[in-house]
């Protein structure tokens, strides 16, 4: 039973060119957050949503846009990817609560090549 | 800052025990938990500790201490599957909303061997 879903797995893009990968979920969780991970490093948090209270981190670049029209979907959105983009993206959810039950959940990823 | 250390590699004998490292010097501690990532895949929640000493749950065990600002996984019985990266994350409070966010180490790879 999927229960953290991204789509696509794999996605290919060029240089420049807007690209949004998408992740859904059956949890009913009202947290969701959308990491970046490239090769043998830690995943960086760059969104999370509490319900459709957005938060983003300082650090996350401009060129990175986050939706999440209701609790099942978010959706990043790069708007001009570059070479230094290509990376696995994890989106992540939870029950906010506090406890064990917090735990995230992650999806597959989704990993972009920019071309 | 946020800085939380692993080493970055480790190999191990299968049947043997390992014991992989964590440092973390944080703004926040709401917990610490341990992931394990195979390559190419998702991280997998394997342990949770919030209170200090060491929680069990089968072949895996995590210990915490926190003016030490440390934790430890221990592996034991070690099957080749066991070949992963083990993702070290401190639980740091979100802000406002009452829920956390993770903040995570680069990981260990551990490769097994027969």
């Amino acid at each position: 039973d999927a229960m953290v879903i991204q789509n696509p797995r794999y996605q290919v893009t060029q240089f420049g060119k807007p690209v949004t990968l998408s992740c859904s979920q059956t949890l009913n969780h009202n947290v969701m957050y959308w990491y970046q991970q490239k090769s043998s490093q830690a995943p960086k948090l760059l969104f999370h949503y509490y319900d459709k209270d957005f938060n983003n981190e300082a650090d996350t670049p401009d060129n990175f846009q986050s939706r999440r029209p209701n609790t099942s979907f978010c959706f990043l959105d790069i708007r001009s990817p570059g070479l230094g983009d290509a990376a696995m993206y994890l989106c992540a959810t939870t029950s906010a609560g506090g406890g064990p039950k917090e735990t995230q959940y992650f999806g597959p990823g989704t990993r972009l090549l920019v071309l | 800052g946020q800085n939380i250390d692993q080493p970055t590699e480790m190999t191990a004998t299968e049947g043997a025990i390992v014991q992989i490292n964590c440092t973390y010097q944080t703004s926040g501690f709401n917990g610490l938990f341990w992931y394990q990532q195979h390559a190419g895949e998702a991280p997998t929640f394997l342990s949770y500790n919030v209170l200090d000493g060491l929680e069990e749950k089968g072949r895996f065990s995590s210990f915490l201490s926190r003016s030490k600002g440390y934790s430890y996984l221990l592996l034991k019985e070690l099957q080749m599957k066991d070949s992963a990266s083990y993702l070290c994350a401190v639980r740091d409070p979100a802000g406002t909303g009452g829920y956390n966010k993770l903040i995570f180490g680069a990981g260990t790879r551990l490769a097994v061997h027969p």
